[in-house]
């Protein structure tokens, strides 16, 4: 059984650093073609997808958060650490962890997240 | 703005089809996937790939896609299928990936 689980602060205040662990079982980061992402929600908002690794250790971003991320594995724990810098008001959201894995069909390629945590909640308040 | 565009809102019949959509240029080279969340619960993948469904999403749920527009349809529509989908793809400007601004379906 594959499982994830997202922990860190619920509270953080305004310009501090948030650092959030997701902690999974079931399967291996050092699998190739499997990945971990990040993804966020503002209350009542859309999903915004955040960031991801990969198991060779390559990384992506999102464009506009790219400056105030970092994600990074430890393949021995079997975790994903996802820091985001100079936190404000609008980073409050539910933050997720999912497994991320990539296919090819033809001749396109596709992208999906099969499993996902539960979900922690930040907010970011003085 | 989001790179891939849905529809806010649609709603659908009790029993009858529905199609969800998703434009983007993206979707001209990456198959979208799907997501379907409740309230106050995390996102169900239900299509992956070209057609593909997880283990336990019925099978009134498939996928499309034609051009730059990917389609999630409920063949169908049960009231429990009342909820909020995304689909998500690769940007085709770089290596991220994106999620459209989601639609929330109700079944009337």
């Amino acid at each position: 059984q594959i499982t994830l689980k997202e922990s860190g602060p619920t509270v953080v205040k305004p310009t501090q650093t948030l650092t959030l662990t997701c902690t999974f079982s079931g399967f291996s980061l050092s699998t190739s073609g499997v990945g971990v992402g990040w993804i966020r929600q503002p209350p009542g908002k859309a999903l915004e997808w955040l960031a991801l690794i990969y198991w060779d250790d390559a990384k992506r971003y999102s464009p506009s958060l790219k400056s105030r991320l970092t994600i990074t594995k430890d393949t021995s724990e079997n975790q994903v650490v996802l820091t985001v810098t100079n936190l404000d008001p609008v980073d409050t959201a539910t933050y997720y962890c999912a497994r991320q894995n990539v296919g090819i069909d033809g001749y396109y390629q596709y992208y999906y997240m099969d499993v996902w945590g539960k979900g922690t909640t930040v907010t970011v308040s003085s | 703005s989001s790179e891939l565009t849905q529809d806010p809102a649609v709603s659908v019949a009790l029993g009858q089809t529905v199609r969800i959509t998703c434009q983007g240029d993206s979707v001209r080279s990456y198959y979208a996937s799907w997501y379907q969340q409740k309230p106050g619960q995390a996102p169900v993948l239900v299509i992956y790939g070209k057609n593909n469904r997880p283990s336990g999403i019925p099978d009134r749920f498939s996928g499309s896609t034609s051009g730059k527009t990917a389609s999630l349809t409920i063949t169908g529509a049960q009231a429990e299928d009342e909820a909020d989908y995304y689909c998500y793809s690769r940007d085709i400007s770089g290596n991220h990936l994106v999620f459209g601004g989601g639609t929330k379906l109700a079944v009337l």
